[in-house]
């Protein structure tokens, strides 16, 4: 169970266009989900949290009009990079909140897209 | 603002030594999970930790939640070269996970 799945797994595109990355919850509802950004050999880093039926919550430093996030069902939520640029090349990993089994809350992670702005 | 910091960033051992990787902070967390991560995919939840003091097996791998819920720890006996990867903490706070910086784990064999 708890499986959260990401499309594409990679994308390569001109400088100017907008990609849409896809992040979808498999087997249970999420009503919340995570975007992150990592580079090589770092950790995550939260982009925003992306709550289903309403408007995203984005971290300190991340443009939230270029990062559009929607969240319009309990199963997926999507980023799209607006106008990219080959700065926003990187690593985009989704995660959606679940129960542990063990107790608590935890996050499910996506597979990752990586993303490549030519 | 609530921080974790994770130790050693960097590990290169041999096949069969043992290690052991710290996770500290000033705050104390309701949980901290541990991932594993592999090149070019998502972190995998290895383990989450929720009682203060508890101690946690997963065939080699050991973890530990202090007492005061502010810091883990997670011990590799006899490292395999399958062990190599991105080891990360995550505490929860406000919904959110904090993430340490993570220990890029190399086993040669």
């Amino acid at each position: 169970g708890a499986v959260v799945s990401q499309h594409p797994s990679w994308v390569i595109c001109k400088s100017g266009t907008s990609v849409k990355i896809e992040c979808r919850s498999l087997d249970f509802q999420a009503t919340t989900m995570f975007w992150y950004r990592q580079f090589p050999k770092q950790s995550l880093m939260l982009m925003a949290t992306s709550n289903e039926g309403s408007k995203a919550t984005y971290e300190q430093g991340v443009e939230k009009d270029k990062f559009l996030i929607n969240h319009a069902s309990l199963t997926l939520s999507t980023l799209t990079v607006t106008s990219a640029h080959p700065e926003d090349s990187s690593f985009y990993i989704c995660s959606a909140r679940g129960h542990s089994t063990e107790g608590g809350e935890t996050q499910y992670f996506g597979p990752g897209t990586r993303l490549l702005v030519l | 603002t609530q921080l974790l910091e994770q130790s050693p960033q960097f590990l290169s051992i041999q096949e069969g030594e043992n290690l052991t990787v710290y996770c500290n902070s000033s705050s104390v967390f309701s949980s901290l999970q541990w991932y594993r991560q592999e090149p070019g995919e998502g972190p995998v939840l290895l383990v989450t930790v929720v009682t203060g003091g508890e101690v946690k097996k997963l065939k080699r791998l050991t973890f530990q939640f202090g007492d005061a819920r502010k810091d883990s720890s997670l011990h590799i006996t006899a490292a395999q070269p399958g062990d190599t990867g991105l080891y990360l903490c995550a505490g929860g706070g406000g919904g959110k996970l904090i993430f340490g910086q993570g220990t890029e784990l190399s086993v040669k064999p």
